[in-house]
């Protein structure tokens, strides 16, 4: 059965711009969250989506948003783009109706340069 | 606010060797995951502990969950090098919380 699919694998950006980033869940899951993760910093919480809904949020700036469409499948968004938004953004998906339950399956993730 | 600790953060270790890796966590929860991240990959998924006491086992890998202690512990057995990865643990944070991670914990194993 697929993964989580994630695209682009790779992106470049230049300061200023704005970059949006797609999820495909695992058939059937209807929890999506995102993870920033950076060398210094870690894995951080972005946010999670379920039935089209945000439930829940990180604490990073309105820079970052996101979205759920009615197939599961979820967008994010980072505007205005800093260097420090450079990092790995990860994808998880998960059956549970609330928080990770039996666990999260991630995506490959998307390597984000802001140069 | 739920604080996940892992240590050691680096942990080098000859092959055939035993070691443990810790899991602390601040706020009480019934669900602690572990990950493996090889380098320039993703996460992929070791074990699920969902309640006190649980135990889990895979090859040289086995991990425990002491709820009341409010630690998980990855126990390697007989090392090899295809061992070699980060390993993350993760707590449910409840309530509809977030799942948060530790640092990391970056094993070599050399011959």
């Amino acid at each position: 059965k697929a993964g989580v699919t994630q695209t682009p694998r790779y992106l470049i950006k230049t300061r200023g711009q704005q970059v949006t980033l797609s999820c495909s869940p695992i058939s059937g899951h209807r929890s999506v969250s995102w993870y920033q993760q950076t060398p210094g910093q870690g894995l951080q919480f972005l946010f999670e989506y379920f039935s089209e809904t945000q439930r829940n949020k990180g604490n990073f700036p309105g820079r970052f948003s996101g979205r759920q469409f009615s197939n599961s499948r979820s967008e994010m968004n980072v505007s205005t783009l800093e260097l420090g938004d450079s990092a790995l953004y990860l994808c998880a998906s998960s059956l549970a109706l609330q928080g990770p339950g039996y666990g999260y399956t991630f995506g490959s993730g998307t390597r984000l340069t802001v140069v | 606010e739920l604080k996940v600790e892992q240590n050691p953060l680096f942990l080098s270790m000859q092959e055939g060797k035993n070691y443990t890796i810790y899991c602390n966590y601040s706020t009480t929860s019934d669900r602690l995951y572990w990950y493996r991240q090889d380098p320039g990959k993703s996460l992929e998924s070791l074990f699920v502990l969902l309640s006190n006491g649980a135990v889990k086992q895979e090859g040289r890998l086995m991990a425990s969950l002491d709820t009341k202690a409010r630690l998980s512990t990855l126990h390697i057995t007989a090392a090899v090098h295809d061992l070699s990865a980060t390993y993350f643990c993760a707590v449910d944070g409840g309530n509809g919380n977030d799942m948060r991670f530790g640092a990391g914990t970056r094993l070599t194993v050399k011959p």
